[in-house]
């Protein structure tokens, strides 16, 4: 699987979006590329995933850029409840999903 | 639909004792997998299993072992506890364990070794 970049932390003020980098410049043609998030000590929470075209649902916006080089996640309107670890993770469209490669991920703070 | 649950919540062992962790998969999931989470060495993947048969295997001794029983609930076994297995242990489940599926953690159980 393709290693990811993210960066070690970010924060964000209450109400504004949230634009989460993810550098995935190995990635290959056949690769998802995953988002969760982790709250403190709960089990990570899946958000959104992706090929090639961009993807929304009710929780965030997933933009991957032409090349499929990187990424990035979008939180519309941050609250505090979204101060989480983010893992950007990519995975091969064929093998089994249940052996995900976390790395570090970006600690995102919101603030009021 | 519930979600993915773990027991026990929280279990402290001494050294050289074993213990099992159990995880239940939300209705209709099959593939259930493992992970451990240490400050240190963040979210490693130990396991997956799918209909009963293990899919994949971390990079893991020998002394952590699982295994699925027909209704997809599974089980994972540390042996000759070590202090360095106190962790929190995670079981995600996802409906046929493919990529192009989501996949939904559980709570975890937190093990505490002495």
């Amino acid at each position: 699987d393709a290693k990811t970049t993210q960066p070690p932390s970010m924060d964000c003020a209450e109400g504004r979006a949230a634009n989460l980098p993810c550098n995935h410049s190995t990635i290959s043609g056949n690769e998802y590329v995953y988002w969760y998030r982790q709250i403190h000590s709960q089990g990570p929470q899946y958000i959104i995933h992706g090929l090639k075209n961009n993807e929304t649902n009710e929780m965030a916006s997933l933009i991957i850029t032409e090349d499929r080089k990187s990424s990035t996640l979008i939180l519309p309107h941050a609250t505090l409840r979204d101060t989480a670890v983010y893992y950007c993770i990519v995975r091969v469209v064929t093998d089994s999903w249940g052996k995900l490669q976390f790395g570090a991920g970006t600690q995102v703070v919101v603030t009021p | 639909k519930a979600g993915v649950t773990q027991t026990p919540r929280y279990l402290i062992k001494t050294r050289g004792q074993q213990v099992t962790l159990s995880c239940s998969p939300i209705s209709g999931h099959r593939s259930v997998s493992w992970y451990q989470q240490t400050p240190g060495q963040g979210l490693q993947f130990l396991f997956e299993y799918f209909s009963e048969t293990q899919r994949n295997k971390g990079n893991f001794p020998g002394r952590f072992s699982g295994r699925q029983f027909s209704n997809s609930r599974s089980e994972m076994n540390v042996s000759t506890l070590e202090l360095g297995d106190s962790a929190l242990y995670l079981c995600a489940s996802s409906p046929l364990g493919l990529a192009d599926t989501s996949g939904f953690f559980g709570p975890g159980t937190r093990l505490t070794v002495l």
